[in-house]
C-alpha cells in the first residue's frame, strides 16, 4: 500500500544530543513538509521541499535541519540548538503540478520526541 | 498573529444530528482550504477541500461551506456518527503565485459524539 512511513513512533533524546527522525513515501509524491504539533496547538511548518536537493525553511526552523537527497525522503534532525524539542512530530507529502495544484497533503502517523 | 483561528476548542453533539464546526481566517490570499481530521497519537487525515472560486464541496456526509466576504468556512456532518469523534483541523493555503505551498492550520476542534 502507499503512503509515509515514520520511525519511531517513540524517541527520547537525552539533553545535548542531536536526533533523526525518518520519513520516507512511496506515493512517488515530490513535494514533503515537517510539522510540530504541541499540545492544544495547531501543526507549525518546519521545512518543506518541493523537489530533490532543495528545501526551505518553515515558520520555526531554528533548531531543526533537513536533507533531501532522494525523492521519497526526508529525515528530519533536531539538533541541540531546539530549546523545547518535546513535541509530536509530523511528516507530510503531496504532488506538485505548480502553484494553483490543489493537491492536499497526506500524513504519516507522527512520532513522540520526548527528552530524558 | 494567528492567521486561522478555530474559535471553540470543542464540540459535543448526539449520534444522528449535524455537526457544524467554523474556521475563520484573515488573509484573503488564502486560495484553497482544507479539514483534516485527527485521532490521538495519529496523523491528520485529509476529509475535504474547497477552492476559493466555489461557496460549497460536497463529499458524502461531509459538506465544506465558504463564504469568502466574511472569511469563515464551516464543515456540516450529517448525520454525526461515534466514529466522528476527532479533532478537526482547519487549513488554508497562501497562494503568493509563485512555488509556495505553505499551509497554515488552526488550533482544531475536538468532536465528540454522543451515542
Amino acid at each position: 500500500d502507499g503512503g509515509i512511513t515514520q520511525s519511531p513512533k517513540y524517541l527520547f533524546r537525552k539533553e545535548g544530543q542531536n536526533v533523526t527522525l525518518s520519513c520516507e513515501q512511496n506515493l512517488n509524491h515530490d513535494a514533503m513538509y515537517w510539522y510540530r504539533q504541541d499540545p492544544g496547538q495547531g501543526l507549525r511548518l518546519i521545512y518543506y521541499s518541493q523537489i530533490v536537493n532543495d528545501f526551505q525553511k518553515g515558520d520555526i526552523a531554528e533548531g531543526y535541519s533537513v536533507s533531501r537527497e532522494k525523492k521519497e525522503s526526508f529525515p528530519l534532525t533536531v539538533t541541540s540548538a531546539q530549546k523545547n524539542p518535546t513535541a509530536f512530530y509530523l511528516c507530510a507529502s503531496s504532488s506538485w503540478t505548480g502553484s494553483h495544484s490543489n493537491q492536499p497533503q497526506h500524513f504519516g502517523d507522527g512520532t513522540r520526541l520526548s527528552i530524558l | 498573529d494567528q492567521q486561522v483561528k478555530q474559535n471553540s476548542p470543542s464540540l459535543s453533539v448526539q449520534e444522528g444530528r449535524i455537526s457544524i464546526l467554523n474556521c475563520d481566517y484573515t488573509n484573503s490570499m488564502f486560495d484553497y482550504f482544507l479539514w483534516y481530521k485527527k485521532y490521538p497519537a495519529e496523523g491528520p487525515t485529509f476529509l475535504i477541500s474547497i477552492s476559493s472560486i466555489k461557496d460549497k464541496n460536497e463529499d458524502g456526509r461531509f459538506t465544506v461551506f465558504l463564504n469568502k466576504s466574511a472569511k469563515h468556512l464551516s464543515l456540516h456532518i450529517v448525520p454525526s456518527q461515534p466514529g466522528d469523534s476527532a479533532v478537526y483541523f482547519c487549513a488554508a493555503r497562501f497562494n503568493s503565485g509563485g512555488s509556495n505551498y505553505k499551509l497554515t492550520f488552526g488550533k482544531g476542534t475536538l468532536l465528540t459524539v454522543n451515542p
